[in-house]
């Protein structure tokens, strides 16, 4: 138990369906992210927020689409993805200092 | 370009023996150097960090690790690998943001 906590740990949906994923910290950290990790490749990070304001977006398809409402909360709003979209879903949160808590991360599968 | 290599995609070793995990980075300024742990179906546990000083770091788990400027290397070691320690191992280099650049990962099997 890292602290940091996904929901779902599984997920399937159509390539039209609307879906979102969700992570939250209490451990009083000011930056969280998303991450993504597909087969055989490294993880790649997508989104990363400080104190609530996205600092970071790399070049991620507009179909994910982040919200940060508070310092706790993340979520990733999924619509329309398509097939290759298919991975494990990694949140993480930190506080100044390089050391990052990730969660148990969602599994999520497009058909 | 920021990167990180881990030539070995997959160990094989008997539970007992010694384990080292080879880890290369490129990176353009002093680098903070990360190794985490991941078993089946979970996320990512930290076992060790470098940031300053000591070269050699200790993390949990038995597992140490020695950052190599010279080589720009950051392997992990560990004396005598227990069957529990089967799992995807990755480094990771980044700044004092946080934002991560990870290797494709190392994945380790131990035999009885």
């Amino acid at each position: 138990e890292t602290g940091v906590t996904q929901t779902p740990r599984h997920l399937v949906m159509g390539m039209t369906n609307k879906k979102s994923l969700k992570c939250e910290q209490h451990l009083g950290h000011n930056a969280m992210y998303w991450y993504k990790q597909s087969a055989k490749k490294p993880l790649e990070l997508m989104f990363v927020y400080n104190f609530k304001e996205q600092t970071e977006n790399n070049s991620v398809p507009s179909r994910f689409s982040p919200e940060c409402p508070n310092s706790s909360h993340l979520f990733l709003h999924l619509h329309t993805l398509q097939p290759e979209d298919s991975a494990l879903y990694l949140c993480a949160s930190s506080q100044e200092g390089g050391k990052a808590f990730f969660g148990q991360g969602t599994r999520l599968t497009v058909v | 370009a920021q990167s990180v290599t881990q030539p070995d995609i997959h160990i094989t070793v008997s539970e007992g023996a010694s384990l080292e995990l080879r880890c290369n980075y490129s990176y353009g300024a002093t680098p903070y150097l990360f190794w985490y742990v991941q078993s089946p179906g979970q996320g990512l546990q930290l076992l060790l960090k470098y940031f300053s000083g000591d070269t050699l770091v200790q993390g949990i788990k038995g597992f140490e690790a020695e950052f190599k400027r010279s080589q720009s290397s950051f392997n992990l070691r560990k004396p005598s690998v227990h069957w529990s320690d089967a799992a995807e191992y990755f480094c990771a280099v980044g700044d004092s943001t946080d934002k991560l650049i990870f290797g494709t990962g190392t994945r380790l099997q131990v035999f009885p």
